[in-house]
């Protein structure tokens, strides 16, 4: 059974860090394009990130480049997104999610929940 | 960046209705359209994707069309299990992915 599990969701301060894991498990992660997703409580969906099968192309929505970086370890079939400078805009339940070559995301973890707030 | 244009932002139709929610692309984006549903307090699940294909254990009163700009997701028979916000998705094999605003159906 395919499961995707986020962690280290939290409440941090404007300006503060965190860094998020999605372990995978029921499939061979080093095939698949690993992706994070987040949506603002009550609103929509906004794609975050996403990293190639290895790692050799990383893209990011613009609100995120230069403070968020994502990054994989396929030995240990998990993805993760280092989340700094964060802002009050950025308060959102993030998923993670998985994505065949050229398909989009059919596995979506439950999502973690970051606040960022004083 | 391509910009993912839904409507409507929410409909009201009865059981048995035909529903139709569509999705414009700011530029073509081929085949590179899904469609996602979300049931409140829960995780979105991928519906139809690659513009028409659908996903194993979805209902067949569930279809998706389209090509280039202009996409549609079609419900031939609305059900109370259907009540959920969708989205659609335009996604390329690469770059940046962009989601509608949603569309909110309610019995």
């Amino acid at each position: 059974e395919v499961q995707l599990v986020e962690s280290g969701g939290g409440l941090v301060q404007p300006g503060g860090s965190l860094r998020l894991s999605c372990a995978a498990s029921g499939f061979t992660s080093s095939n698949y394009w690993m992706n994070w997703f987040r949506q603002t409580p009550g609103k929509g969906l906004e794609w975050v990130a996403h990293i190639h099968p290895h790692g050799s192309q990383i893209y990011y929505v613009d609100s995120v480049k230069g403070r968020f970086t994502i990054s994989r370890d396929n030995a240990k079939n998990s993805a993760y997104l280092q989340m700094d400078s964060l802002r009050a805009e950025d308060t959102a339940v993030y998923y993670c999610a998985r994505s065949p070559h050229t398909r989009a995301s059919d596995y979506w973890g439950q999502g973690t929940l970051v606040t960022v707030s004083s | 960046d391509i910009q993912m244009t839904q409507s409507p932002s929410s409909l009201s139709a009865s059981v048995g209705d035909r529903v139709a929610i569509t999705c414009r692309a700011s530029q073509g984006i081929s085949k590179y359209l899904a469609w996602y549903q979300q049931k409140p307090g829960k995780v979105p699940e991928l519906l139809i994707d690659a513009v028409s294909t659908l996903q194993s254990g979805v209902p067949s009163r569930f279809s998706g069309s389209g090509s280039g700009t202009d996409f549609t997701l079609s419900i031939s028979s609305l059900q109370p299990e259907d009540v959920a916000t969708y989205y659609c998705l335009g996604y390329a094999s690469g770059p940046t992915w962009t989601f509608g605003q949603g569309t909110k159906v309610e019995i």
